[in-house]
């Protein structure tokens, strides 16, 4: 049973555009929302995180936004850069866990 | 710089043959995972150790093992690889268990082709 789905599978933006990659969870018991970032060949490296009392969090170009009544949360990339292309994960943890539950992933491509 | 090491990078080995791959840290966090990741896939999780406490996942196969003699190392041992198990390996750590485990932290991961 997939807890979080995310979509879309993949995405291309144009250089200074702005990426959204959207997750939806079913688990009301999950406690914290991360967002990692995988380049090919290399681990994810955390992105961003979110509790669902905040229903914006932003951090330089990323701002996650929280949607607590419809169990939905998003990633933006503002000004997308090159650079950025790379796989998007959205995740979730519960208090009581020591293992995330992450989404299908989002490969995002940038073009300059 | 503190970090999570795997080794080797790339390890190919022969069908049935066994094989073990090694994490280290320097973080000195209390907990290590073991991911499996496929091409176009999220990693999945295989099992964590909380201190020396050990937590497999119950879709993990008998085929995978795992030890963790002391804080810093952690090894994932697969006993008789099958074509299937040619994967990505992720070692990863957190600080503590419970909510504030959402920060992982990532080694580079060891290519497994099993020929």
């Amino acid at each position: 049973q997939q807890q979080v789905k995310q979509s879309p599978q993949s995405l291309i933006v144009q250089k200074g555009g702005i990426s959204i990659i959207n997750c939806a969870y079913e688990n009301t018991a999950f406690d914290y929302f991360p967002w990692y970032q995988q380049f090919p060949g290399k681990g994810p490296a955390l992105l961003i995180a979110i509790r669902p009392d905040v229903s914006e969090k932003k951090e330089g170009r990323f701002t996650i936004s929280f949607n607590k009544s419809a169990k939905q949360f998003s990633l933006h990339i503002m000004d997308s850069q090159p650079g950025d292309s790379a796989t998007y994960f959205c995740a979730a943890i519960r208090a009581a866990g020591n293992k995330l539950t992450f989404g299908g992933g989002t490969r995002v491509l940038v073009k300059p | 710089d503190a970090m999570v090491i795997q080794n080797p990078r790339y390890q190919v080995t022969q069908f049935g043959k066994p094989v073990t791959l090694s994490c280290s840290q320097t973080l000195n966090h209390n907990v290590m995972y073991w991911y499996q990741q496929k091409s176009s896939q999220a990693p999945k999780l295989l099992f964590h150790y909380y201190d020396k406490d050990f937590n497999n996942e119950a879709d993990t196969p008998d085929n995978f093992q795992s030890r963790r003699p002391n804080t810093s190392f952690c090894f994932l041992d697969i006993r008789s690889p099958g074509l299937g198990d040619a994967a990505m390996y992720l070692c990863a750590t957190s600080r503590e268990g419970g909510p504030l485990s959402y920060e992982q932290y990532f080694g580079p991961g060891t290519r497994l082709t099993v020929t």
